[in-house]
């Protein structure tokens, strides 16, 4: 398999739910990104990952909470979402050779379609 | 702050007829300027990078265009296999990308 790989494709959740959303790249690259698409509106950067180590956070909520455990793969873990959480949540990875200076296009999986009840 | 723009929000076009679509930028140390198209249900797949003005990318019906201030987007004879919506972004040196709404084109046939 090739590319950027999300799971699941649809999600429905309450707001006392905890679930978690997967990400997984077979590109080598060695830098991953959360973004958030409403509609409507831009892309929102929500959390980047470069070698594995967390570089930005845009002042998410707390109750997304990402975690990468190597460079192939990037998790979003979900818990008391609100109803305007929902949204698709889009994986993007990218060569970022210089750690923050300079990105790389990026490549995105298809996305998580998250509703929250 | 960085801050990106497009227009037309939302464009409809008969096939075979040509138009642009716009994205205007500010952006403090531009890097590079990118273009995406977006399917309903996928996510963005790469099309263009531009790193200055002047620069000139084609890929088939799509050729895009920089200048100090803005991108173009232009498509000659469009199909309606053409329908996406297209997202500008830009990247500012030691910033990650802003992304502009996007344009959502359709054409019909």
């Amino acid at each position: 398999e090739t590319g950027v790989t999300q799971t699941p494709r649809h999600l429905v959740m309450g707001m006392t739910n905890k679930k978690s959303l997967k990400c997984e790249q077979h590109l080598g690259h060695n830098a991953m990104y959360w973004y958030k698409q409403s509609a409507k509106k831009p892309l929102e950067l929500m959390f980047v990952y470069s070698l594995e180590e967390r570089v930005e956070n845009n002042s998410v909520p707390s109750r997304f909470s990402p975690e990468c455990p190597n460079s192939s793969h990037l998790f979003l873990h979900l818990h008391t979402l609100q109803p305007e959480d929902s949204a698709l949540y889009l994986c993007a990875s990218s060569q970022d050779p210089t750690r923050g200076l300079s990105n790389e296009k990026l490549f995105f999986g298809s996305g998580t379609q998250l509703s929250v009840l | 702050e960085d801050q990106v723009t497009q227009s037309p929000e939302a464009l409809r076009l008969q096939e075979g007829e040509s138009s642009s679509l716009n994205c205007s930028y500010t952006v403090s140390g531009l890097r590079g300027l990118f273009w995406y198209r977006q399917d309903p249900g996928k996510g963005p797949e790469f099309l263009f990078t531009l790193y200055s003005a002047g620069e000139e990318k084609e890929k088939e019906r799509l050729k895009a265009t920089l200048t100090k201030k803005e991108s173009f987007l232009h498509i000659t004879a469009p199909k309606p296999e053409d329908s996406a919506t297209y997202l500008c972004a830009v990247e500012a040196y030691g910033q990650n990308f802003v992304f502009g709404p996007g344009t959502r084109l359709s054409v019909l046939p």
